[in-house]
């Protein structure tokens, strides 16, 4: 079974540029999250997919970051304009259905953000 | 209060060892309990559930106390593998929150 793929793996961006990050999760996943790690920290939720919906994004700062699930597939995270706070990995992690989270959660590899 | 806090570490420990850690979660209404393992620049990758009634996998031995809100984990014969993170992970309501992990480095 494939992994969550996600692209790039590293990205050096100046301060108040754009960026965008790509996640594929595994086939047939219906519920999807983007979380924020920044180093010394556990994963922050930043925002909850079921199919193409969201669930939750209490947690995104909703000013400078968007996400979106188009056909309830793939998705991406966007920011804009980044901060140098925004520097962290951010890794993006499916499960089969939001009641199987819990037990079934597949992290992928994560994109590692620089902000200069 | 943060969610789920932890001892941050290190733990340094020789091989062979026993080391054990605790978590505390503030919500007295999360329904579920888990440890992920997350290596240096990896991914985090579930470990183990932990029940109230407590249980292990292999050398790991997970516990619940439900009424002090914590959750322990416990290492036994610690490997040079075993040199990671331990993220305690709660479930609130199908969203998980991690706690900022405990580092166990294990020397030989």
């Amino acid at each position: 079974e494939a992994g969550v793929a996600q692209s790039p793996r590293y990205k050096i961006i100046e301060k108040r540029q754009s960026v965008a990050f790509w996640c594929n999760p595994i086939s047939g996943h219906a519920t999807l999250y983007w979380y924020q790690q920044i180093l010394g920290q556990g994963p922050k939720l930043l925002i909850q997919f079921q199919n193409n919906g969201v669930v939750d994004d209490s947690q995104l700062p909703k000013d400078r970051f968007s996400a979106e699930r188009l056909k309830g597939v793939d998705s991406t995270l966007k920011i804009q304009p980044a901060k140098l706070e925004d520097s962290a990995v951010y890794l993006c992690a499916s499960s089969l259905d939001l009641r199987e989270a819990p037990y079934g959660y597949t992290f992928g590899s994560g994109t590692r953000l620089t902000v200069v | 209060r943060k969610e789920v806090e932890q001892d941050p570490g290190p733990f340094n420990v020789p091989e062979g060892a026993t080391v054990a850690f605790n978590c505390t979660y503030s919500n007295s209404a999360s329904q579920s309990f888990f440890w992920y393992r997350q290596d240096c620049r990896k991914e985090p990758k579930l470990l183990m559930s932990v029940y109230s009634s407590g249980n292990e996998d292999g050398r790991f031995t997970a516990q619940l106390n439900r009424a002090s809100q914590y959750i322990s984990l416990l290492i036994r014969d610690s490997k040079l593998s075993d040199s990671a993170t331990y993220l305690c992970v709660v479930n609130n309501d199908y969203k998980l929150s991690f706690g900022a992990g405990t580092t166990v480095t294990v020397r030989a």
